[in-house]
């Protein structure tokens, strides 16, 4: 069975400086990898996915992740957070014939 | 295009009544789900369907039902309610090949905030 850690249940940060949410995986086969995001009382919206080809992986508001195989891990980042990205970040995995299998999630805490 | 919405945004409820939690996508997809969140606990899938007519369980599928009887809708039922059950609901909604659940995008609706007193 898939599962997925998230080591840090919250994570404070200055503006304007990097960040790194950490999101490990286990399975045994061939995986997709997702990263959303929750903002306050809303739904969550996907930020980037790996499905297969490069390993670093863009996504929408400067965010970036980089999946390795041999760690089983696809951790989050972005070089200068704004007071907008303080939300609730959730890595998921998922493979074919599987449904998805979301961690526990990262609460990003941007402080001015 | 309002993508999935969900009503009503917040419901409390007496131990031992029911409810039905909405949930329409205007995207004409085929896949449906129903998470609950739970603080710290991230999202389970409660139910899902690969089409109208077609549902199976997910990970926490007790104390619910659900129906697909149009691509559109996909209801969650509680017929007892339970102080187990207080929660955030979601509903998403997403493309897949049949034959088997889909590794593309969800798209979420906004929630629904359960408290069961």
């Amino acid at each position: 069975a898939q599962s997925v850690t998230q080591l840090d249940s919250q994570v404070p940060v200055f503006e304007e400086a990097p960040v790194e949410l950490r999101c490990n995986y286990s399975s045994s086969v061939s995986v997709y990898l997702f990263w959303y995001v929750q903002y306050p009382n809303q739904g969550l919206q996907l930020l980037l996915k790996y499905l297969s080809g490069s390993t670093l992986v863009k996504g929408i508001n400067g965010f970036e992740a980089e999946f390795n195989k041999s760690q089983t891990s696809f951790h989050l980042r972005k070089p200068s957070v704004h007071i907008s990205d303080t939300a609730e970040y959730f890595c998921a995995v998922a493979n074919y014939g599987q449904n998805f299998v979301f961690g526990p999630g990262t609460r990003l805490s941007v402080l001015p | 295009n309002a993508g999935v919405t969900q009503t009503p945004k917040f419901r409390i409820l007496k131990i031992g009544q029911s409810m039905t939690l909405q949930c329409t996508q205007d995207m004409n997809h085929n896949y449906m789900y129903w998470y609950r969140q739970d603080p710290g606990m991230g999202l389970k899938l409660i139910y899902y369907s690969v089409g109208a007519g077609i549902t199976d369980k997910g990970e926490v599928p007790n104390g619910y039902n659900v129906s697909r009887s149009t691509t559109e809708d996909f209801p969650l039922r509680l017929e007892l309610a339970a102080p187990s059950q207080t929660s955030v609901y979601f509903c998403a909604s997403s493309f897949g090949l049949a034959g088997g659940p889909t590794y593309n995008e969800q798209f979420f609706g906004p929630g629904t905030r359960l408290t069961v007193l």
